[in-house]
């Protein structure tokens, strides 16, 4: 049973690029989470995607969208990037919303920004 | 300020001693998650506590939840090599939303001396 999966590993992106960064959820977890870790911190939440809409955000600027797809795979695309956004970037999923539905993570995405 | 605080910031042990690591909270505590990251990668799930007094075991790591305290414990017996890495604990937002969307605290990096 394969994890949560990302690609890519890493990217090398310049200032005022636009970036895609894409995860696939655990079998049979519906719900997915971004989060974003900045060198020596906590993963921060992105936002949450449940039946292809956005269901939770946390403070992050609208450069950050996302989307989820019906195969419940997500994409998280960033625009007009700065060089704040260079960090792990980090897939999260859950088989529902539920405080005790367990967030499982993938491995992440390394951005950096130049 | 952090909604989570956890320490300490970084603990050196030698292989064999046994080690605590805390995590408090601002906020009532509705779940917490804790979490091992090796450097720069994914997150591993350790164990979910909700419940006061709750108490769970996974090997040589137990983690406890003191409800009125607004506080948790992760405690390693015994430790080896193998427990090196960043442990994280994750609050559950709370549950206006009944959400499962997380807020961490900056970690505590775990070094083991052979």
């Amino acid at each position: 049973d394969a994890g949560v999966t990302q690609s890519p590993t890493h990217l090398i992106k310049t200032r005022g690029q636009q970036v895609t960064l894409r995860c696939s959820p655990k079998s049979g977890h519906d719900t997915v989470s971004w989060y974003q870790q900045a060198l020596g911190q906590g993963p921060q939440f992105i936002f949450q995607y449940y039946e292809e809409e956005e269901r939770q955000r946390g403070n992050f600027p609208d450069r950050f969208s996302g989307h989820q797809f019906p195969n419940y795979s997500s994409e998280l695309n960033v625009n007009a990037l700065l060089l704040g956004d260079s960090a792990l970037y980090l897939c999260a999923s859950s088989p529902g919303q539920g405080i005790t539905d367990t967030q499982y993570f993938g491995p992440g995405t390394r951005l950096t920004v130049l | 300020s952090q909604e989570l605080e956890q320490s300490p910031q970084s603990l050196i042990v030698q292989e064999g001693k046994n080690l605590t690591i805390n995590c408090t909270s601002s906020k009532t505590l509705y779940g917490l998650y804790w979490y091992k990251q090796k450097y720069g990668e994914g997150l591993i799930f350790l164990m979910m506590l909700q419940k006061g007094g709750e108490e769970k075991s996974h090997e040589k790591i137990t983690a406890k939840l003191d409800e009125k305290k607004q506080q948790s414990s992760l405690h390693i017996t015994a430790s080896q090599p193998s427990h090196a890495g960043i442990y994280l604990c994750g609050a559950v937002h709370p549950p206006e939303g009944n959400n499962n969307d997380m807020r961490f605290g900056a970690g505590t990096r775990l070094t083991v001396k052979p």
